[in-house]
């Protein structure tokens, strides 16, 4: 079954350490993107990418970085988490073509102490 | 000015009632317009999607768009319990970004 997968769901983790949330999905999509959402707030896009090796970052300025090494991959990293970065993080993905959709995987709720 | 406007809600209805839900934008470049479904502690789900002005219907939902007014809806019939989600509208020109709406909380109460 064609879907897209995060890991973790939940993390809670400590001022200073390196975090990497995983995002994969199966459905063959080139392009592939990273929002941050808070709640009662819109979707705010950090990152995305059009394909392998291509990463370009969104509106909101976020001090995660990206790679696209494998069409199938898109993972988020913090080099130094901060209490700041306590979010919800979203990955979609969407298929060539400028009126394609976006779906959604589950999302990572971090929480930086 | 935000791009998208949405009201936050919450909003809470009676099971069976009609519900509307609605979104205003700035932009008249956005050409798709687009209704996802978020349950607590999950990500989006699409739900509509339509491309410029009209009505799209599907079951018990209709998505409508009237770009003259800038101005897309989102009506639910025969409410249900299980409708009882956070909605957002997001919409995209012909570029590759969404622009979402903050979000409408609705409870169905049975």
């Amino acid at each position: 079954e064609a879907d897209i997968y995060q890991t973790p769901r939940y993390l809670v983790i400590g001022t200073g350490k390196k975090i990497t949330l995983e995002c994969s999905q199966t459905m063959g999509h080139d392009k592939m993107y990273w929002y941050q959402q808070d709640p009662g707030m819109e979707l705010h896009l950090i990152h995305y990418s059009y394909g392998v090796n291509s990463t370009e970052k969104g509106d909101l300025s976020s001090e995660s970085t990206v790679s696209r090494i494998r069409t199938e991959h898109f993972p988020l990293t913090l080099e130094s988490a901060r209490p700041s970065h306590t979010s919800q993080y979203l990955c979609a993905s969407s298929a060539a073509g400028s009126g394609e959709t976006q779906y959604f995987g589950p999302g990572t709720r971090l929480l930086v102490l | 000015q935000k791009e998208v406007e949405q009201d936050p809600g919450p909003l809470s209805v009676p099971e069976g009632a009609i519900v509307s839900l609605n979104c205003t934008y700035s932009n008249s470049a956005f050409q798709y317009f687009m209704w996802y479904r978020q349950y607590s502690r999950k990500g989006p789900e699409l739900l509509m999607y339509t491309y410029s002005s009209g009505n799209k219907e599907d079951g018990r939902f209709t998505a409508q768009v009237d770009k003259s007014s800038k101005y897309i809806s989102l009506f639910i019939r025969d409410s249900q319990p299980s409708d009882s989600a956070t909605y957002l509208c997001a919409l995209k020109t012909g570029a590759n970004n969404l622009f979402f709406g903050t979000g409408t909380r609705l409870t169905v109460i049975p």
